[in-house]
């Protein structure tokens, strides 16, 4: 099937702790990989992507690199701020019509 | 300047009305979705077209029927609503059906009561 499963929220974090935000893929071939940042009130932003193995997307200090071995996009923050609090969707693409899959959303509280 | 607009921003209705919700995008993209998201946050494909062709249509009660009169409108109408229509509908965009991110609107709170 086609799936994307992250770990539940809510993840609390002090401002500048490290931030890892867990997800897993079924893998159907090499799907491409996305994360989507939503802030309150708003739609869903694109974060960053990956579109093959061990390629890293990166954006605004967020990263994730695409591994195949694990069927893993894990996102990663160095030093988090107050201002990324907000909902992360990690999301697979389908190859039917681009169609995308996301994971049940992972929302982010970190405190001053 | 709005990529992609949804309108209404709020909608709050009784059981068994019936309502649409409109969306344009001025991104020139040939492809928009709608999705559905409930109040645990998870988001669900509804429906794509392309090009004002539709190729997704997932299991959705047909009492939803998306219409997109050109391809920067992809417009929702439900009929007969029922209490658990209760949602965030958000409509998207992208270059074609190809290996494309998304741009999203910001959403339609439906509220049916």
């Amino acid at each position: 099937g086609n799936s994307v499963t992250q770990m539940e929220g809510p993840v609390t974090l002090s401002e500048e702790a490290f931030l890892t935000i867990n997800c897993t893929y079924t893998a159907t071939g090499y799907p491409s990989l996305f994360w989507y940042v939503q802030y309150p009130g708003e739609g869903l932003q694109l974060l960053l992507k990956a579109t093959k193995a061990d390629d890293k997307g990166s954006n605004k200090g967020f990263e994730a690199t695409y591994r195949k071995e694990t069927t893993s996009f894990h996102l990663e923050k160095g030093s988090v701020q107050v201002s990324d609090s907000a909902v992360y969707f990690c999301a697979r693409r389908v190859n039917a019509g681009n169609m995308l899959t996301f994971g049940g959303g992972t929302r982010l509280m970190v405190k001053p | 300047d709005t990529a992609v607009s949804q309108t209404p921003k709020y909608l709050v209705t009784q059981m068994g009305n019936d309502k649409s919700i409109k969306c344009e995008q001025n991104l020139g993209h040939d492809t928009m979705y709608w999705y559905k998201q409930d109040s645990k946050k998870f988001l669900k494909i509804m429906f794509s077209y392309n090009n004002k062709e539709l190729i997704i249509n997932e299991t959705v009660p047909n009492r939803f029927s998306p219409k997109s009169p050109d391809k920067a409108h992809l417009n929702l109408h439900i009929n007969s609503l029922e209490l658990g229509d209760s949602a965030v509908y958000f409509c998207a965009s992208s270059q074609g059906t190809g290996n494309y991110g998304y741009t999203f609107g910001s959403g339609t709170r439906l509220t049916v009561v």
